[in-house]
């Protein structure tokens, strides 16, 4: 399995700031991928990263609130713009190996906003 | 479209009785289904997967699941809970869109293991 580190592990952050988040794969990979886990809920895909070109956003997700790069195959952030106190979730880092249906994940980002 | 229900938001159960916890998944085509277990501030970590081989599947820490495609099931089961079972449990179903595999998950279920 890939190791996927991703930091910071968590942050409190002042509303209407940023904060980027980096996930370092271990292994060059084609699909990255960013989920936000609200409260006590389950995860939801906010995007696909894609290494080169624009990334992919789900429904309900836009890029200006959500940047995400991706320079190359094994790194990507994301960032978390202008936060409000509904921002308030775990972000998780995923990646999955091409060819293969198992995803692998970063242990998360736990970001409170005050 | 392709999703995933888990039947119950927690379940308990006694140390060393036996787990049960249950997912039913909707789907067009034969599907990829996970695992998936969360303990307490850590990340996801894969218990087991189908992917249309054996209809009965072995995971990591003795669980296993057991595809059953008459009844859109992929229930999670052990025979005997161990206190560090307890944790968040998350069944997902892979799809192929718009180019890719995504994941669809669960709404988990905790699993509570009393002493």
């Amino acid at each position: 399995s890939a190791v996927i580190s991703q930091k910071p592990s968590r942050d409190i952050c002042q509303r209407g700031t940023s904060l980027t988040i980096q996930c370092q794969v271990d292994s060059q990979v084609t699909m990255m991928f960013w989920y936000r886990q609200q409260p006590g809920q389950s995860l939801t895909l906010i995007a696909t990263a894609n290494q080169g070109s624009e990334a992919t956003y789900e429904s309900g997700f836009v890029i200006d609130k959500f940047p995400i790069s991706r320079p190359n195959l094994t790194f990507s952030t994301l960032t978390v713009s202008n936060m409000s106190p509904e921002d308030s979730s775990i972000y998780l880092c995923s990646e999955r190996v091409p060819m293969n249906t198992e995803a692998f994940f970063g242990q998360g980002t736990r970001l409170t906003v005050v | 479209a392709q999703s995933v229900t888990q039947l119950d938001s927690h379940v308990s159960v006694s140390e060393g009785t036996p787990v049960l916890l249950r997912c039913n998944y909707s789907s067009s085509y034969s599907p990829s289904l996970f695992w998936y277990v969360q303990h307490p501030n850590k990340g996801l970590q894969l218990l087991l997967k189908y992917t249309s081989a054996a209809t009965l599947v072995k995971g990591i820490n003795g669980f296993e699941a057991e595809f059953k495609k008459s009844e859109t099931s992929f229930h999670l089961t052990k025979p005997s809970a161990h206190m560090s079972d307890a944790a968040e449990y998350f069944c997902v179903v892979s799809v192929f869109t718009s180019g890719t595999y995504k994941y669809i998950f669960g709404t988990g279920t905790r699993l509570k293991v009393l002493a």
